[in-house]
């Protein structure tokens, strides 16, 4: 079945610096590929997401990159402000016409002041 | 509008008992997922419903957990003589159904079994 990788498990920044977090997954029968952040005690949320037809999203202070050949799809948080310190999931899906998500291990990113 | 809501917000249980956790999608979602987050950890799938057709179970962990649907509606999961390794919290989610991927999730039942 699918396999999601995520690095790195811990992520420190200064505000103001970028955060990248990266993502690999098993299988190419994917298609869709969110992102979510969870805070402490919360539930996840969604904050952006690519489907395999395209190669870049953006919203504002996040993109996500992706890489169908190589498999792989990137998070980038740039001017990082303590409010982004969460935990930061990434999940592939899509495959045999079911949209249950694999998620990776998830990225503990630290933004200190 | 309202979102995907789950009760109990909490459930503390005794090792060897049953427990059953609820889930309201939103409203005209025909897709419902839940998912198993431990402690520190990722979320593992565990069932998924779509419409009448038949759920995919292929996330369960063992035969002790079962789940439910009615329609389109509310959700059941049941987990029958509850060991320590079942407390986790239970997320439920929900969307518009197949092909149509944002899911949203509920807020979780924390279960923690003694």
């Amino acid at each position: 079945g699918e396999n999601v990788e995520q690095h790195p498990s811990t992520l420190s920044v200064q505000e103001g610096d970028s955060a990248v977090i990266k993502c690999t997954y098993s299988d190419s029968a994917s298609n869709y590929f969110p992102w979510y952040k969870q805070e402490l005690g919360k539930r996840p949320q969604l904050i952006i997401d690519i489907r395999s037809n395209v190669g870049e999203k953006k919203d504002q202070r996040i993109a996500v990159t992706l890489n169908k050949t190589a498999k792989h799809f990137s998070l980038h948080i740039t001017e990082t402000q303590p409010e982004d310190s969460a935990v930061y999931f990434c999940a592939a899906s899509g495959i045999y016409n079911t949209d249950k998500l694999i998620f990776g291990t998830g990225t503990r990113l630290q933004v200190f002041p | 509008g309202a979102g995907v809501s789950q009760s109990p917000s909490n459930k503390v249980t005794e090792k060897g008992k049953d427990v059953e956790l609820r889930c309201d999608p939103i409203s005209g979602h025909t897709a419902l997922y839940w998912y198993r987050q431990r402690l520190g950890q990722g979320l593992e799938f565990l069932i998924y419903f779509q419409g009448n057709s038949a759920p995919d179970k292929s996330g369960l962990p063992s035969d002790r957990f079962s789940a439910e649907r009615t329609g389109e509606s509310v959700s059941t999961l049941t987990i029958q003589r509850t060991q320590q390794e079942d407390s986790a919290v239970y997320l439920c989610a929900s969307s518009l159904g197949v092909g149509r991927y944002e899911q949203y999730f509920g807020p979780g039942t924390r279960l923690t079994v003694t």
